[in-house]
């Protein structure tokens, strides 16, 4: 069974960075085709992907965000880490993490962890 | 921010079929990438209930399809049930922009 859990502050204040951790078991991140995602949801509103880490230590980043985002993993310790920085009250939201599929062309995140609402305010 | 449009909100009695549509451009849908399908029940996060635009993950009930023609993909729920109460994403990822993306998210309505 696979299953991942976000963990991190609920609240965080204006400017701050925020880092938050993503611990997962039932799969591995050496594994080809694997990956581990960040996605967003702001209070009543749509998903937001941020960032995706691969087995292979290949990083993307959604290009709005690009400059505040930081995502690294520790394969020992099944764990995967987003930093963003310069937080502000349009950050408020939860955030989830999700195992990312990579398969030929087509990429997909199954399944997701329970989420994390972070809320800044100071 | 999404570059995947959805209608904000479908509605059906029980029993009946609905359809959800997601209109993207040629650099996503357009381009030959796959859709995925997430249902979110209130409170819970998203969860997968189709992939590479038509695939349904184990337990998923065939009450779900999906299909994908040119810049554009659909979900059908059939005999909706009260359960199916939820919002619905879809997912794609986008060549120039070198990202996953999502789309505006469909509130699905149980009359």
């Amino acid at each position: 069974q696979i299953t991942l859990r976000e963990s991190g502050p609920t609240l965080v204040k204006p400017t701050q960075t925020l880092t938050l951790t993503c611990t997962f078991s039932g799969f591995s991140l050496n594994t080809r085709g694997v990956g581990v995602g960040w996605i967003r949801q702001p209070p009543g509103k749509a998903l937001e992907w941020l960032a995706l880490i691969y087995w292979d230590d290949d990083k993307r980043y959604s290009p709005s965000l690009r400059s505040r985002l930081t995502i690294t993993k520790d394969t020992s310790k099944n764990q995967v880490v987003l930093t963003m920085t310069n937080m502000g009250p349009l950050d408020t939201a939860t955030y989830y993490c999700a195992q990312g599929i990579h398969h030929t062309a087509s990429r997909w995140f199954d399944p997701w962890g329970q989420g994390a609402l972070v809320t800044v305010s100071s | 921010q999404s570059v995947l449009t959805q209608p904000p909100s479908v509605s059906g009695a029980p029993g009946q079929r609905v359809t959800i549509s997601c209109t993207g451009s040629s650099s996503n849908i357009g381009a030959g990438y796959d859709v995925h399908w997430y249902q979110q029940l209130p409170g819970t996060a998203p969860k997968l209930i189709i992939y590479i635009n038509s695939n349904r993950p184990s337990g998923v009930p065939d009450r779900f399809s999906g299909s994908k023609s040119g810049p554009s993909a659909s979900l059908a729920i059939s005999g909706l049930q009260a359960d199916d109460e939820a919002d619905y994403y879809c997912q794609s990822y986008d060549g120039s922009l070198s990202a996953s993306v999502f789309g505006t998210g469909t509130k699905v309505t149980v009359l």
